[in-house]
């Protein structure tokens, strides 16, 4: 079956600190992967997405970068971070073959506090 | 962009109760998913609805594609406490390609008082 994880489960950065955040799915190939950010417990802003290694789509401007190395790997980076990037970081991931899209499983998240 | 409408956005029942929730969009979706989240936790999939007037059930939930696939609810029937949690809609506009991306609805939170 397959799993994905995320770590570290919780994070406290200093303000103009850098990130790394890193997800990995085990039991599929190729998945397409997606990185969402929540803000005070609702609503899922998609950050990123990747159909492939090195394939990256950003959604929308933001103080973060995504890059996937591995097919399996999918990493949420910032040089700098601001304060507003505070947040609940989830990945995710789903497959399309056949003309189907599968619906997307999430991992545990990360909480990132910026102070 | 896409935008779903997803009400109401916080309920509070008794246990035992039944609870209805719904999306809508002034767009067509060609899926629609519902999907639960504890606290600390990522979303968790319910159930998934890929055809209009589709309904599907999942032990006591139940959701269904709306026929103008505009719209889809989910009910929850006998409700217990650990249904607590923010309950969310999700819809695709597109239904293939690799570039497959969700729309969020905002979440509905249930509260269930034992």
């Amino acid at each position: 079956s397959q799993t994905i994880h995320q770590w570290p489960a919780t994070l406290v950065q200093p303000v103009g600190s850098p990130l790394s955040l890193e997800c990995t799915v085990e039991g599929t190939s190729n998945p397409n992967l997606y990185w969402y950010r929540q803000a005070a417990g609702r609503g899922l802003q998609l950050l990123f997405y990747s159909v492939g290694i090195g394939q990256i789509s950003s959604e929308v401007p933001q103080n973060l970068s995504a890059s996937r190395p591995q097919d399996r790997q999918f990493i949420l980076s910032s040089k700098k971070l601001l304060l507003s990037d505070s947040g609940f970081y989830l990945c995710a991931w789903g497959f399309y073959v056949n003309s189907y899209n599968s619906p997307l499983h999430f991992g545990n998240g990360t909480r990132l506090t910026v102070t | 962009g896409q935008q779903l409408n997803q009400s109401p956005q916080s309920m509070f029942i008794q246990e035992g109760e039944d609870v209805s929730m719904n999306c809508t969009s002034s767009s067509i979706f060609n899926t629609w998913l519902w999907y639960k989240q504890d606290p600390g936790e990522g979303p968790v999939l319910l159930i998934a609805l890929y055809k209009a007037g589709e309904l599907t059930s999942n032990g006591r939930l139940t959701a269904q594609f709306g026929i103008t696939r505009k719209d889809s609810f989910l009910n929850i029937s006998a409700s217990i406490p650990s249904d607590v949690g923010i309950y969310f809609c999700a819809g695709c506009k597109h239904s293939g390609g690799s570039n497959y991306k969700l729309t969020f609805g905002k979440g509905t939170l249930l509260t269930v008082n034992p």
